[in-house]
């Protein structure tokens, strides 16, 4: 099974931060990433998706980049609805395995 | 917009089953596979398998081969996912999620709320 490690696990920040999280591989997955968000009680919600395609209706302030075994998803001015975990998924093996998650808290 | 509406919380015996169902609203259910996702505080998040509507062909994760069925009725556009033999650490919350699929890749691009399964003697 391909591994992602996501980094760092906690990151605390503060309202209009530029924050970067990475996911890493274990073995090149091209560019078939995910970035979901999810919010305590909520299920996830998608981001982005084919590394660097922002989903519909996603603010412009989130982007991703990467291909084969590092990724990053980038927030570049971090707004209070956006403290949350992000996840990754890659989707170019099977089993479709996730991150561990990073948790993003209000410094 | 597209929606994921899944069954209640339910609590099992170990060694029991359960099935979960998704119902589908707002979009041709059967143009789209339906993904199986799971979440434990310790495990974090799982995927299970995928399930097309279409023709009922599957494609499961090895952990679960022999535990998991994904089935659907497309007359009431709902997919189901029965998981057998039970154990503790089965206890999580099951998503159900929609793949999608352009020239940019694949993904999953809306999620059920979610089913709490506790599994508790």
């Amino acid at each position: 099974d391909i591994q992602l490690t996501q980094s760092p696990s906690f990151l605390s920040a503060s309202v209009g931060d530029r924050v970067t999280l990475t996911c890493r591989a274990s073995q090149g997955i091209g560019s078939y990433l995910a970035w979901y968000q999810q919010k305590p009680g909520k299920a996830p919600k998608l981001l982005i998706y084919g590394a660097s395609t922002l989903q519909s209706g996603v603010p412009s302030r989130f982007s991703g980049s990467g291909s084969g075994t590092e990724f990053t998803l980038t927030i570049s001015s971090l707004q209070p609805e956006d403290f949350a975990t992000y996840y990754c998924q890659q989707l170019n093996s099977y089993p479709r395995t996730f991150g561990q998650g990073t948790r993003v808290e209000i410094k | 917009q597209v929606q994921l509406v899944q069954s209640g919380a339910v609590l099992r015996r170990p060694g029991a089953s359960v099935k979960v169902s998704c119902e589908a609203s707002r979009y041709t259910f059967t143009g789209y596979y339906i993904h199986w996702v799971r979440q434990t505080p310790e495990q974090g998040l799982e995927w299970m398998g995928w399930i097309n509507p279409n023709n009922g062909d599957t494609k499961y994760s090895q952990k679960f081969q022999g535990r998991v069925t994904m089935t659907r009725d497309t007359s009431i556009s709902t997919a189901y996912m029965d998981l057998s033999s039970l154990r503790s650490y089965d206890t999580a919350v099951y998503y159900c999620a929609r793949g999608y699929l352009d020239s940019r890749g694949p993904c999953l691009d809306n999620w059920g709320q979610g089913t709490l399964v506790t599994v508790s003697s």
